[in-house]
């Protein structure tokens, strides 16, 4: 089975400093990892995903994430967070590459304080 | 641009009436999903279509139901909405095949049961 974790609900930061966003995961084979932002009233927008290769992924608006395999970890990042970056973040992952479903965590808040 | 469109953004309805939400995608994607999403929460996968293939999750009601009479339609129909269904709906498409590609959102319907 797989499963995702984001240990923290809420996450604030101020602007211009470096922000990240935890998510750790659990799959029987070789994990694919997804973020996705969603902004207040709206749908869920992708920001990155890792497959394989390089552990740091560059995604949309400045994001990346780092994979870790030893760590089970995939943790969202930037270097200057922009008040803007304030929305709901979901860490997803998926257990094989041509499978249909995605598993959420439960998403963490990031408040970007002026 | 390609889209995935969900009519209406807003739906209210009474207690027990029936509702259907729609989306639509310009994507020509073969996956196409429903999730319910409350407060904030993780998106609850209800449902998902792989080309005509209907494929309902264990714990959808028997109230949710779901039509896609072709590529690019596919409808979230509840018969008799009750409070506790009042969530966001999101429907998602996926690409078929490898790579792990990502699933793309429409913005969603906000549904208010009275």
């Amino acid at each position: 089975a797989q499963s995702v974790a984001q240990p923290e609900d809420q996450v604030n930061v101020a602007e211009g400093n470096p922000l990240t966003v935890k998510c750790t995961y659990s799959v029987s084979g070789n994990p694919y990892l997804f973020w996705y932002v969603q902004y207040p009233n709206r749908g869920l927008q992708f920001l990155l995903k890792y497959i394989t290769g390089d552990n740091l992924v560059k995604g949309s608006y400045g994001f990346e994430a780092e994979f870790n395999k030893s760590q089970t970890s995939f943790h969202l990042k930037k270097p200057s967070a922009l008040v803007s970056d304030s929305a709901l973040y979901f860490c997803a992952v998926r257990d094989w590459a041509g499978a249909n479903n995605l598993f959420f965590g439960t998403g963490t808040r990031l408040t970007v304080i002026p | 641009d390609a889209m995935v469109i969900q009519n209406p953004r807003y739906q209210v309805t009474q207690f027990g009436k029936p509702v259907t939400l729609s989306c639509s995608q310009t994507l020509n994607h073969n996956v196409m999903y429903w999730y319910q999403q409350k407060s904030s929460q993780a998106p609850k996968l209800l449902f998902h279509y792989y080309d005509k293939d209907f494929n309902n999750e264990a714990d959808t009601p028997d109230n949710f139901q779901s039509r896609r009479p072709n590529t690019s339609f596919c409808f979230l129909d509840i018969r008799s909405p009750g409070l506790g269904d009042a969530a966001m709906y999101l429907c998602a498409t996926q690409t078929r095949g490898g790579g792990a590609p990502e699933q793309f959102f429409g913005p969603g319907t906000r549904l208010t049961v009275l």
